[in-house]
């Protein structure tokens, strides 16, 4: 059974940096890319970025919001992705998601979400 | 970026009706196009994939339809389980979008 499971998320002041985990189990980890989307407080979904596999490269691509500021990663002896996030913003507050991305961009496995709440 | 439009952006319909939502998207992208589901406080489920695709185990009174810039997403007879937000998303070109969300209410 494919499992997705975030950690990492909290409370922390603007400008300070938190980096999320995302731990996948129940399948070859390191055969697929893996993407992180964010959903504010009652508002829509926002895709983040993802991280290609290392077949391609392992490369990685952002949205323009975060641009700079988020590194996404890969363990793939871990199965686990990390998404590092500096110089947070209020407006990065959100339910960060990770989920397995085929290379199509439909995601049908998704982690739980955690929190971020980026505060004074 | 390319723009999702999604329509209506709340629904009110009865149990048994049909329900349609429209996603319409600033440029051409073929058909590709997901339909997600979602409830409170849970992750996203994908329901249709390349537009017209019904993902394994779903519904079959869920379907997906149109190309291009056009886009349809069907209820053919509402249940209480779908209450839900329904998401449009393109994966032609990055960044991905999504659709800023229907709103589906029983009434």
């Amino acid at each position: 059974e494919v499992q997705l499971v975030e950690s990492g998320g909290g409370l922390v002041q603007p400008g300070r940096s938190l980096r999320l985990s995302c731990t996948a189990s129940g399948f070859t980890f390191g055969d697929y890319a893996m993407s992180w989307v964010r959903q504010a407080p009652g508002k829509g979904l926002e895709w983040v970025g993802f991280i290609r596999s290392k077949a391609y490269g392992g490369t990685t691509e952002y949205a323009a919001s975060v641009k700079g500021r988020f590194t996404i990663s890969r363990d793939d002896s871990k199965s686990i992705a990390y998404l590092q996030m500096n110089s947070l913003k209020t407006e990065d507050t959100a339910v960060y998601y990770c989920t397995r991305d085929p290379g199509s961009g439909s995601y049908v496995y998704w982690g739980q979400g955690t929190l971020v709440t980026v505060s004074s | 970026d390319i723009q999702m439009t999604q329509s209506p952006s709340s629904l009110s319909a009865s149990v048994g009706d049909r329900v349609t939502i429209t996603c319409q998207a600033s440029q051409d992208i073929s058909n590709y196009l997901n339909w997600y589901q979602q409830k409170p406080g849970k992750a996203p489920k994908l329901l249709i994939y390349d537009a017209s695709n019904l993902e394994t185990g779903v519904p079959s009174r869920f379907s997906g339809s149109g190309s291009g810039t056009d886009f349809t997403f069907t209820i053919s007879s509402l249940q209480p389980e779908d209450i839900a937000t329904y998401y449009c998303q393109q994966y032609d070109n990055l960044p991905q979008t999504f659709g800023q969300g229907t709103k589906l209410e029983i009434k």
